[in-house]
């Protein structure tokens, strides 16, 4: 069973600055199966990112992903109020089992 | 334009069976790369897959939970039931569906139900 896991599981910043949030998947992943979601509170998760690396519909390009292999990252380039949420990222694995989760990070203003 | 949308008991006894169906317009679950998944959140915590059934009716649990999970479909009512045996109260949960796209070369989930929230309790 893969495991990912996320770094930080906080992560606190200004609107304005950059942040950069890892997942660590515990044996190598397609990239294709990667995806990551917002989830703000009292709302059902939001897909974010799909591939690893291709945003989805509504979301601004300061969100990017990248990443393969056992590292990806998701990378806001400038905080803007509206994304401070928590972030999970998401694998299925190369063999399709299912969908597994990471722990979440929390991003909060600091 | 895609909606899902679960409904079952907010209050469940230790023990009992939680039946849980998500109810879906927008698309057909008989499509190929389309699928139906059962989510859920415990307050505070993360999220966790729960199961998955496909267009050609394959299904796919997660392997902790396996023993007490059962997805099916009923594709003329556009719906997707869960049903969870033995219920705890560790099991307390948002309980979301969502709809899993299973492409050629991509596999996420892009379309969420709000989610229902299921708590344990005597």
């Amino acid at each position: 069973e893969i495991v990912l896991t996320q770094s930080p599981g906080t992560l606190s910043l200004s609107p304005g600055e950059r942040a950069t949030l890892s997942c660590r998947a515990s044996q190598s992943v397609d990239s294709s199966n990667l995806a990551w979601y917002q989830q703000k509170p009292g709302q059902a998760p939001r897909l974010l990112i799909y591939g690893a690396s291709s945003r989805a519909t509504g979301f601004p390009d300061r969100f990017s992903g990248s990443g393969s292999g056992t590292d990806f990252t998701l990378t806001i380039s400038r905080l803007e109020p509206e994304d401070f949420a928590v972030y999970y990222c998401q694998q299925s694995g190369r063999a399709f089992f299912g969908v597994t989760f990471g722990q979440g990070t929390r991003l909060e203003i600091k | 334009q895609v909606t899902l949308r679960e409904s079952g008991p907010a209050l469940v006894k230790p023990t009992q069976t939680l039946t849980l169906t998500c109810t879906f317009s927008g698309f057909a679950l008989n499509t190929k790369g389309m699928c139906v998944s059962w989510i859920r959140q415990p307050p505070g915590k993360a999220l966790e897959w729960l199961a998955l059934i496909d267009w050609g009716d394959d299904k796919y649990y997660n392997t902790s939970l396996k023993t007490r999970l059962s997805i099916s479909k009923d594709t003329s009512k556009n719906q997707v039931v869960l049903t969870m045996t033995n219920l705890d109260p560790v099991d307390t949960a948002t309980y979301f569906c969502a709809r899993l796209i299973r492409g050629n070369y991509y596999v996420y989930l892009d379309q969420w139900g709000q989610g229902t929230l299921v708590t344990v309790s005597s």
